[in-house]
């Protein structure tokens, strides 16, 4: 099956800086790429996505690029908030539904 | 439109007792699944359902049975809990077209087993 391997496992940044989470895939026909956050004592929430088809996709200060060659992806968060501290999951699927994610980051964004 | 719910959301078992983990949608998502959240392991498919009628285990299968009589629900029975059974479980559902879109999920239920 599936196995995604997530990096770091937590990462503190100054407010204001830039934060970089990264994810290795093993299944070459996963095509499908979602990152998830978790506010403490909350339920996951989607916050980007990206499809096999799409190398990079931007919305406002998250990004999230592809690379299906080396099969990593990332997260690319910019001008980080203090409501930006939470757990972050990748996960990828390969078109059957099921979703195989990461062990999660954990981001604390220091004011 | 109240996505999807789990009940209860809290809930302590002794170690041999069973009971089951309700779950329900009001979005007509034709998939639905349980995951077990544990500390640095993030989210571990547990069962999964494409339909109603139709159900195939995930990573971590064991000691878990599911059905799904009815496109709105998805309930998750523990045969004989174990404290390896304690947990954060979630529930998700999404639609089921074809196309891989959004899963959203439950507000949890956390479970201990003593």
């Amino acid at each position: 099956g599936e196995n995604v391997e997530q990096h770091p496992s937590t990462l503190s940044v100054q407010e204001g800086d830039s934060a970089v989470i990264k994810c290795t895939y093993s299944d070459s026909a996963s095509n499908y790429f979602p990152w998830y956050k978790q506010e403490l004592g909350k339920r996951p929430q989607l916050i980007i996505d990206i499809r096999s088809n799409v190398g990079e996709k931007k919305d406002q200060r998250i990004a999230v690029t592809l690379n299906k060659t080396a099969k990593h992806f990332s997260l690319h968060i910019t001008e980080t908030q203090p409501e930006d501290s939470a757990v972050y999951f990748c996960a990828a699927s390969a078109g059957d539904y099921k979703l195989s994610f990461g062990a999660g980051t954990t981001v604390t964004v220091r004011a | 439109n109240a996505g999807v719910t789990q009940t209860p959301k809290f809930q302590v078992l002794k170690t041999g007792q069973s009971m089951t983990l309700q779950c329900a949608q009001d979005m007509n998502h034709e998939y639905m699944s349980w995951y077990r959240q544990d500390p640095g392991m993030g989210l571990r498919l547990i069962h999964y359902s494409v339909g109603a009628g139709i159900t195939d285990q995930g990573e971590v299968p064991n000691g878990y049975n599911v059905s799904r009589s009815t496109t709105e629900d998805f309930p998750l029975r523990l045969l004989s809990a174990a404290p390896s059974q304690t947990s954060v479980y979630f529930c998700a559902s999404s639609p089921g077209t074809g196309v891989r879109t959004e899963a959203f999920f439950g507000q949890g239920t956390r479970l201990t087993v003593v």
